[in-house]
């Protein structure tokens, strides 16, 4: 069983449709990132959250700690979020990633 | 300003040369890191610098594999004897003191032929 991992693995909707990628994760984290790969394979970071809930335009990361479950919703999707969305937990000096999640939204 | 670069963007090499990987991270960045990200898998970790001390090098996945660092900037990945199973792309990130938050090179992919 990996440490990290995320549902689905591959997700496609229509343009406007609201998103939801889940990670979980079996280790002790100090933080929980989201990230952003673009299909030419540079990686943005989208979140850093040990607690509650962030909002940044129509994105939204929340995280469990006790459940040790962390969500990213995209709301209103459009063609230009279509990447792939990784998550990786941190504990001291290294992250650990899920596979990550293709999402292609269609227009 | 400038975010982390690395070079050369491209590399392809031939089974058993060696082969040196350039990271500049963002200036003031205390930390860098090195991960590894074979085509359709998932990234991993290799190494973990702060300042130019290794503290955590346990991603390393063999001993033909060795990187450095200059004070708080420049690093170099470094794999001597290269093999197939070596193609990826390799990316660094930098971060600041006090930040979790890391930013990322755009890679370096290799191809070992």
């Amino acid at each position: 069983k990996n440490e990290v991992e995320q549902s689905p693995q591959n997700l496609t909707a229509q343009e406007g449709e609201f998103i939801t990628i889940n990670c979980s994760y079996s280790v002790g984290i100090s933080a929980l990132h989201w990230l952003q790969q673009h299909p030419g394979g540079g990686i943005v970071s989208l979140f850093m959250l040990s607690s509650g809930k962030k909002k940044h335009g129509r994105l939204i990361a929340t995280i469990n700690i006790q459940e040790k479950h962390s969500s990213l919703h995209i709301t209103a999707s459009h063609p230009r979020d279509s990447a792939v969305y990784i998550c990786a937990v941190g504990g001291g000096s290294r992250l650990t990633f899920g596979e990550g999640t293709q999402l292609t939204v269609n227009p | 300003g400038a975010g982390v670069s690395q070079s050369p963007s491209n590399k392809v090499t031939e089974k058993g040369k060696d082969v040196e990987l350039r990271c500049d991270p963002i200036s003031g960045h205390t930390a860098l890191y090195w991960y590894r990200q074979r085509l359709g898998q998932g990234l991993e970790f290799l190494i973990y610098f702060q300042g130019n001390s290794a503290p955590d090098k346990s991603g390393l996945p063999s001993d033909r594999f060795s990187a450095e660092r200059t004070g708080e900037s420049v690093s170099t990945l470094t794999i001597q004897r290269t093999q197939q199973e070596d193609s990826a792309v390799y990316l660094c990130a930098s971060r600041t003191r006090g930040s979790g938050e890391q930013y990322f090179g755009p890679g370096t992919r290799l191809t070992v032929t």
